[in-house]
């Protein structure tokens, strides 16, 4: 049971548009969303995290929302270099004020960003 | 980089043989957690720990074993390794602010 699905196993852009890659979840219990960025032969890099009392969250290039209604996250890229260009993974824990760090993590969207 | 240092970086090893994977942190964190990844799959949760001598299992944790005792040290042991455990192993800490950081990973071979 997939309890993190990025549906998408692919987006392809060009340099300066933007980049919306998706997310759906179907625990409602998840409570914290954390995106991530992974290069070939690297860790995942932290980009950005929302809670679920929040429906937005910004931090320079990278905005992510939070639909909990739908059970759907997005993360925008505004504008798009082609560093952006990796594996993005979404991921969900239930929190809940003790470890965050039990994370179900999507499937991965690769972006590949064109110049 | 959050302090991580996970070794080995990369090994090859036989089927039923030991290994211990290595996570290292600088920053006194308490929660730390092992990942594998997989083609096809996000990362899993094998175990994790919230503290010295406290660890406790994740989703994948059949297997593996972990040791924790000291706050800067947690170990990923496979008792006899596995071709199905072949896969690359991630270590993560956990900050105050509640924002996960990796580590480079450990690219593991069982042949």
């Amino acid at each position: 049971d997939q309890q993190v699905k990025q549906n998408s196993p692919s987006l392809s852009v060009q340099e300066g548009r933007i980049s919306i890659l998706n997310c759906d979840y179907t625990n409602s219990m998840f409570d914290y969303f954390l995106w991530y960025k992974k290069y070939p032969a690297e860790g995942p890099t932290f980009l950005i995290s929302i809670s679920s009392i929040k429906d937005k969250n910004e931090d320079g290039r990278f905005t992510v929302f939070l639909n909990k209604s739908a059970k759907h996250l997005s993360l925008h890229i505004v504008p798009s270099q082609p560093g952006d260009s990796a594996v993005y993974f979404c991921a969900a824990t239930l929190g809940g004020g003790t470890s965050y760090g039990k994370l179900t993590f999507g499937q991965g969207t690769i972006l590949t960003v064109h110049p | 980089d959050a302090g991580i240092t996970q070794s080995p970086r990369h090994k090859v090893t036989e089927t039923g043989t030991p290994v211990t994977l290595r996570c290292h942190q600088t920053e006194n964190h308490r929660y730390m957690y092992w990942y594998r990844q997989d083609p096809g799959h996000g990362l899993r949760l094998i175990h994790y720990s919230y503290g010295v001598k406290d660890t406790d299992k994740g989703e994948v944790s059949d297997g593996y074993s972990v040791s924790r005792s000291k706050t800067e040290d947690f170990l990923l042991t496979l008792e006899s390794a596995t071709s199905s455990q072949t896969s690359v192993y991630f270590c993560a800490i956990e900050t105050a602010g509640n924002t996960i950081y990796f580590g480079e990973g450990s690219w593991l071979t069982v042949v």
